[in-house]
């Protein structure tokens, strides 16, 4: 069965400081996708970052990037320069071949002013 | 470009009613996914649909139907409408390596 674990339920970072948020996940597929998706609060979902499981470099966009560790099925989103509009409800996500999307129970991120 | 969207935005039913939930999605757009997100949860697997068909289902009962349409807009039918029904009803579009593109939501109360 696929799972996604995200095991911190809140996180807090100082503004400009760096924040890395923790997923690990599990699944018996050999070509599956990744994400990290952002809700702030009472606004829609956006995606964060994307990383395609055949893909030994680690995905970076901005000020976002991953740490994909495909051995251990770990999957951490770190955030650089924090700013105070990056608060909000992440979660990590997978999606494989049996067209099923699974999701963790998300990360709150704060950030301090 | 139009975002995805929902209709509608809220709605209150009573328990053992039907409700039904639509989507547009992005344009271009050709699959649809629905999810359910229970207040302070991560989204949870409905259905997804690509070009009409059912191209992948959570756990979730039978009382959860969906459908779409040769424009590619859906429909979310939920019969029998239990208290624990009450969430936040994601619909998203999909692209480019399943990307998932997001609606506001229906926000469903069961009373």
């Amino acid at each position: 069965a696929q799972t996604v674990t995200q095991s911190q339920p809140e996180m807090s970072v100082q503004e400009a400081e760096t924040v890395t948020l923790s997923c690990t996940y599990d699944t018996s597929e050999s070509d599956y996708y990744l994400f990290w998706y952002k809700q702030p609060p009472s606004r829609q979902m956006i995606l964060v970052i994307r990383q395609e499981a055949y893909k030994q470099q680690n995905a970076t966009e901005n000020r976002f990037s991953v740490n994909f560790q495909k051995a251990a099925k770990s999957f951490s989103l770190k955030i650089s320069d924090s700013q105070l509009g990056d608060a909000a409800m992440y979660f990590c996500a997978s999606f494989s071949g049996t067209y099923k999307y699974i999701f963790g129970t998300g990360t709150r991120l704060k950030v301090l002013a | 470009d139009a975002g995805v969207t929902q209709s509608p935005t809220h709605l209150i039913k009573t328990r053992g009613q039907h409700v039904t939930l639509r989507c547009s999605p992005i344009s271009g757009h050709k699959s649809v996914s629905w999810y359910q997100q229970v207040l302070g949860q991560g989204p949870q697997f409905i259905f997804q649909y690509y070009e009409k068909e059912e191209r992948g289902r959570g756990n979730f009962p039978d009382r959860f139907s969906a459908r779409q349409f040769p424009n590619y807009s859906s429909e979310l039918n939920v019969n029998a409408l239990l208290l624990g029904d009450s969430a936040l009803y994601l619909c998203a579009s999909g692209s480019y390596q399943e990307t998932q593109y997001f609606g506001p939501g229906t926000r469903l109360l069961v009373l």
